[in-house]
């Protein structure tokens, strides 16, 4: 497998459900992102690690908790969502200044 | 702060026709700035970026700093480019901001 890979696709969860959803790279990137994708905004930038560091929280709610293990994996924790949160999540790679790298998504629909 | 405006939610043009998709940007420094596109079914993915001043599938994108602008330019419109186009740019922390997106439908 080779990019940017996102599991699972598709994701239906309830309010009170734990879930997680993860990214895979083998690009050999040292940056890891996650971004929202929602029918009637922008993409939202929401985490950004460096080097396994975090260095943006772009004000996401605590109910969106993520861990990055290593340099080729993400993961996005959820817990408590709210019908709002139901989007597509994508996760993205880069160098620290190059071209991103994106995942196909995680749609989310929270029932 | 960094914004990115794409004034277009919805682009038609026919086969043939020249298409240009807007792009306006508010940033103090010196921005970098790029174009995503995203096929139908297909992942988001870098289509072009200014520094590199190429031509991609055609298009070409010139960044004009006294308008704050990045327009995307194609002479000869294709139905294959019918996709969702989307403005980024990348400021001094070397984050990505994106605007909300072009959806851009070529008709035959």
């Amino acid at each position: 497998e080779t990019g940017v890979t996102q599991t699972p696709r598709h994701l239906v969860m309830g309010m009170t459900n734990k879930k997680s959803l993860k990214c895979e790279q083998h690009l050999g990137h040292n940056a890891m992102y996650w971004y929202k994708q929602s029918a009637k905004k922008p993409l939202e930038l929401m985490f950004v690690y460096n080097f396994k560091e975090q260095t943006e929280n772009n004000s996401v709610p605590s109910r969106f908790s993520p861990e990055c293990p290593n340099s080729s994996h993400l993961f996005l924790h959820l817990h408590t969502l709210q019908p709002e949160d139901s989007a597509l999540y994508l996760c993205a790679s880069s160098q620290i200044t190059g071209e991103l790298f994106f995942g196909e998504g995680s749609r989310l629909t929270v029932l | 702060a960094q914004r990115v405006t794409q004034p277009e939610k919805l682009l038609s043009v026919f086969k043939g026709a020249p298409v240009e998709l807007k792009c306006n940007y508010s940033y103090s420094g010196s921005p970098e700035l790029f174009w995503y596109v995203q096929y139908s079914r297909q992942r988001l993915q870098l289509l072009l970026r200014h520094i590199s001043r190429e031509s991609i599938k055609g298009f070409t994108a010139d960044l004009n700093k006294g308008e704050t602008s990045f327009h995307l330019k194609k002479p000869f419109a294709q139905e294959e480019d019918s996709a969702m186009y989307y403005c980024a740019l990348s400021g001094s922390a070397r984050q990505l901001t994106f605007g909300s997106g072009t959806q851009l439908t070529v008709l035959p």
